[in-house]
């Protein structure tokens, strides 16, 4: 069964670059049919979608997050990886990646999204303070 | 402020049914599939519900999914001391043109 494991610091300046790394095993980043996704979840706080990436190096962010972020895999180490420019106390929490299924079904001209994240990693907490 | 609105708390005793209920708008819910997890203390969340009603497997058939218009609801009968967590609705948003969650609902097992 694939698995997901989040790595990286723990600790981040302010203005620095937050970067996280996701190694998946049991599967394959190369497969079609998936999103690679890192959500976040602020201490005491909702989850996030951050953005995801596919096998071929397509990617999808948050309108929020955009301008500070970038997704990108490697396939040849079975990886994928977040990069955070610029943070701030804000960006202060458990930082997830997941497999993120996501498909699109249309009847005529009414197209309806179906996506979902499973499975998650364990989560790593990320801490942004001098 | 979560776009998806869940009551922040929910309870029951063993053996009861508890209904969480997840409330959204006609660019989510309205229009796009739902999403529930299941978040036990200092874990990762857990696939509970997909596609508005499917069980994955493993899940047991304790936890059951609907959806009506722009509000869906996630129910677990027969209440175990082990569904206390944080519950949480998720859905594709096409305004945003990505992935929104609820706040999360705490579930008491009394």
């Amino acid at each position: 069964q694939v698995q997901l494991q989040e790595s990286g610091p723990g600790l981040v300046k302010p203005s620095e670059t937050l970067s996280l790394t996701c190694t998946v095993s049991g599967g394959s980043v190369s497969g079609g049919g998936a999103f690679w996704s890192w959500i976040r979840q602020p201490p005491g706080k909702e989850l996030e979608w951050i953005g995801y990436i596919d096998y071929s190096g397509n990617t999808k962010y948050s309108p929020t997050l955009k301008s500070r972020v970038t997704i990108s895999v490697d396939t040849s180490k079975s990886q994928f990886s977040l990069s955070l420019t610029s943070v701030t106390a804000a960006d202060t929490a458990v930082y997830y990646c997941a497999r993120q299924l996501w498909f699109r079904s249309c009847r005529g001209p009414t197209c309806s999204v179906g996506s979902w994240f499973d499975p998650w990693g364990q989560g790593t907490l990320v801490i942004a303070s001098s | 402020q979560s776009v998806l609105t869940q009551p922040p708390s929910a309870s029951g005793t063993p053996g009861q049914r508890v209904t969480i209920s997840c409330s959204g708008g006609s660019s989510n819910i309205g229009s796009n599939t739902i999403s529930w997890y299941r978040q036990l203390p200092g874990t990762a969340p857990r696939l509970l519900i997909h596609t508005d009603d499917r069980r994955p497997s493993g899940v047991p058939d304790r936890f059951s999914g609907s959806k009506s218009g722009t509000s869906a609801s996630l129910a677990i009968s027969g209440l175990q001391s082990e569904d206390a967590a944080d519950y949480f609705c998720a859905a594709w948003d096409d305004g945003l043109n990505g992935v929104i969650f609820g706040g999360g609902t705490k579930v008491t097992v009394l």
